[in-house]
């Protein structure tokens, strides 16, 4: 089967800037997780979608961070406005439901902040 | 808040050394644990994990874990390592019920020497 997929692999933009990732999850896969993992850190999750619905998104900074998975299928995350402190490795996982627990993860798209 | 801890930063060990990596995580209550591997370009992937039951759980390429609810860890073990198991590995800890609030531990880098 297909992994997860997401783009870009790599970004690099200038602090206050914007910038968008996006992920396709495994077919079938109701739930989606981003996560953010800075150099030298484990992955800290971001946000939890179950389908279209939010389940979890105590972690995320709200002021500056948006996700959206409108049709319970691929989800874009949105940095607005991009901060030194960004740079990471955004990542992006599915599993086929909350209580699968095993989770796949895509590539990520590392982000640099300049 | 929940925490993951992983002992080792760093682990450089020979072929067919014997291997431990640590895990504590600091949750009381009832908990999943599960142990994920990053191999050297690509993608974290599951190596095993723990639901309920035996708290010796056997994985993927040897690996094994064993859970001691009265010491709050979840340590990772394999009798002889091989150079291909050189990655990054990350213990994580979710509550039970919710499948959600993953948290990751910082990781261990483990390199084989040949």
């Amino acid at each position: 089967e297909a992994g997860v997929a997401q783009s870009p692999r790599y970004k690099i933009i200038e602090k206050r800037q914007s910038v968008a990732f996006w992920c396709n999850p495994i077919s079938g896969h109701a739930t989606l997780y981003w996560y953010q993992q800075i150099l030298g850190q484990g992955p800290k999750l971001l946000i939890q979608f179950q389908n279209n619905g939010v389940v979890d998104d105590s972690q995320l900074p709200k002021d500056r961070f948006s996700a959206e998975r409108l049709k319970g299928v691929d989800s874009t995350l949105k940095i607005q406005p991009a901060k030194l402190e960004d740079s990471a490795v955004y990542l992006c996982a599915s599993s086929s439901g909350p209580f699968s627990y095993e989770q796949y993860f895509g590539p990520g798209t590392r982000l640099t902040v300049t | 808040a929940q925490s993951v801890s992983q002992h080792n930063h760093h682990v450089i060990l020979s072929e067919a050394a014997s291997l431990e990596l640590g895990c504590n995580y600091s949750y009381g209550g009832t908990v999943n644990l599960f142990w994920y591997v990053q191999y050297p370009g690509q993608h974290l992937q599951l190596l095993l994990k723990y639901f309920s039951g035996d708290p010796l759980v056997k994985g993927i390429k040897g690996f094994e874990a064993e859970f001691i609810k009265s010491k709050f860890s979840f340590n990772l073990r394999k009798p002889s390592v091989q150079w291909s198991d050189t990655a990054e590995y990350f213990c994580a800890v979710n509550r039970d019920n919710y499948g959600q609030n993953f948290v990751f531990g910082p990781g261990t880098r483990l390199s084989v020497l040949p």
